[in-house]
């Protein structure tokens, strides 16, 4: 595709609920970052993978996240037992890799849990 | 850990002038990358202007150039002429290589340009 697309765009989940956000990284890129975004604040990292190999998952914040990318292309980050601090955009960025370091993001999944 | 400071929340400028935005860093490492990301309200983020920190001479990219002061640790970013499609936050970020390329993100500045 032309960029990194993200599904849904829009979630609202009740609290408890598991949720599953999808990441379609650009075609043939090696790197794919997942980022969180609460209101008014920058992305914070969550996890990295280079091809299917998940290298650094040390921003996820609970063991309730949970993170994968097995054919080292498309990447779901799963939330599972939804708690209201979990509101947040939630933001895909994907990149070559290697020395290219520009990363490029895809529009975001708001998530909202009431 | 690095952390990126953006104390200005939010700024205006008038059409076709010139405005900075203003960003420090915090990093004990000698090799880093610094970039600038804009994200219109529409939420895709896209790159702006990056800086290499072995580079003494500034970025610059049509109307938006850095003036990066090393031993300041000061990365601002100049908008000359500015128009209207510029209005967006404004993030400016800090990468060390080799390790997973982890960007770390300010909070952010809010630009309007006012018409």
């Amino acid at each position: 595709g032309a960029g990194v697309s993200q599904s849904p765009r829009y979630k609202v989940a009740k609290r408890g609920q598991d949720v599953a956000l999808r990441c379609d990284p650009i075609s043939g890129h090696v790197s794919l970052f997942w980022y969180q975004q609460a209101l008014g604040q920058g992305p914070e990292f969550l996890t990295y993978f280079q091809n299917e190999a998940q290298l650094d998952k040390s921003g996820l914040p609970s063991d309730r996240f949970f993170a994968e990318r097995p054919e080292g292309s498309v990447s779901t980050l799963k939330i599972q037992r939804t708690q209201q601090e979990d509101s947040a955009v939630y933001l895909c960025a994907s990149s070559l890799g290697g020395s290219f370091l520009v990363m490029y993001f895809g529009p975001g999944t708001r998530l909202t849990v009431l | 850990a690095q952390t990126v400071t953006q104390s200005q929340p939010e700024m205006s400028v008038q059409e076709a002038e010139t405005v900075t935005l203003s960003c420090t860093y915090d990093t004990s490492e000698n090799n880093y990358y610094l970039f600038w990301y804009k994200q219109p309200p529409s939420r895709q983020m896209i790159l702006v202007i990056r800086q290499e920190a072995y580079k003494q001479q500034n970025a610059t990219e049509n109307r938006f150039s850095v003036n990066f002061q090393k031993a300041a640790k000061s990365f601002s970013l100049k908008i000359s002429d500015s128009q209207l499609g510029d209005t967006a936050m404004y993030f400016c970020a800090f990468m060390k290589p080799n390790t997973g390329n982890q960007f770390y993100f300010g909070t952010g500045t809010s630009l309007t340009v006012i018409p």
